[in-house]
């Protein structure tokens, strides 16, 4: 099973459209948590941690469910400019006592269309 | 301007040539680290440093090897022992392990 596992997608939708992205986790002891963007041909950015509250910034909203181990971005309004792969991280939480770095989801591929 | 940068941007390399790739930060950053992106596919981690005189393999070392005699810098030989070195290369670093990580702009190396 891979650590963290995304749905490739693509996801097509139109312009103005809510889309949202589902992430998963194998590892239970992860603390923490972003998303990423990364546009063609270019490094990834990142586009938000997620907090266990919660977290929305601007047409962006993550949240984290620790019990079910998986987190979420929803994007409302959908632009053109939303193009992009989104990429889920989790840190893979500790090992004989020392942190783990980070894991990268092979991303979700979102086309907003015209 | 506080960032990471990599250079040079595309690099091309006959088949059999060790060949160095760039990375240097100004962040203060104690982690770095290598991912190699192949068309469409993911990160896949090759080589990580936690400080100074330390770094660990990650997934897909093999045919890889690096340094970090510096802070600031964290060079990537790809070796002519890599059997399929033509990729994009990404480096990046972060205050510690579980931090978020901050990306370079990435090298594309081709392999003749």
């Amino acid at each position: 099973r891979k650590e963290v596992e995304q749905d490739p997608g693509p996801f097509n939708v139109p312009e103005g459209a809510t889309v949202a992205f589902n992430c998963t986790y194998s590892n239970s002891a992860s603390q923490s948590f972003f998303w990423y963007r990364q546009d063609c041909r270019k490094e990834p950015k990142l586009l938000m941690s997620v907090y266990s509250s919660g977290n929305e910034d601007g047409r962006f909203t993550a949240q984290l469910n620790r019990a079910s181990q998986y987190i979420s971005l929803l994007i409302r309004d959908s632009k053109l400019s939303d193009s992009a792969t989104y990429l889920c991280v989790v840190n893979e939480g500790f090992s004989s006592g020392s942190a783990r770095q980070l894991t990268f989801g092979s991303g979700t591929q979102l086309t907003v269309l015209p | 301007d506080g960032g990471i940068t990599q250079s040079p941007k595309y690099l091309f390399r006959k088949e059999g040539q060790n060949v160095t790739l760039s990375c240097e930060q100004n962040l203060n950053h104690d982690a770095m680290y290598w991912y190699r992106q192949d068309p469409g596919q993911g990160l896949r981690l090759i080589y990580y440093s936690q400080i100074v005189n330390d770094f660990q393999k990650g997934d897909i070392a093999e045919g890889y090897s690096v340094s970090r005699e510096k802070k600031e810098s964290f060079p990537l030989t790809v070796t002519s022992a890599q059997k399929n070195p033509t990729a994009f290369y990404l480096c990046a670093s972060s205050i510690g392990l579980i931090n978020e990580q901050f990306f370079g702009p990435g090298t594309r190396l081709t392999v003749l």
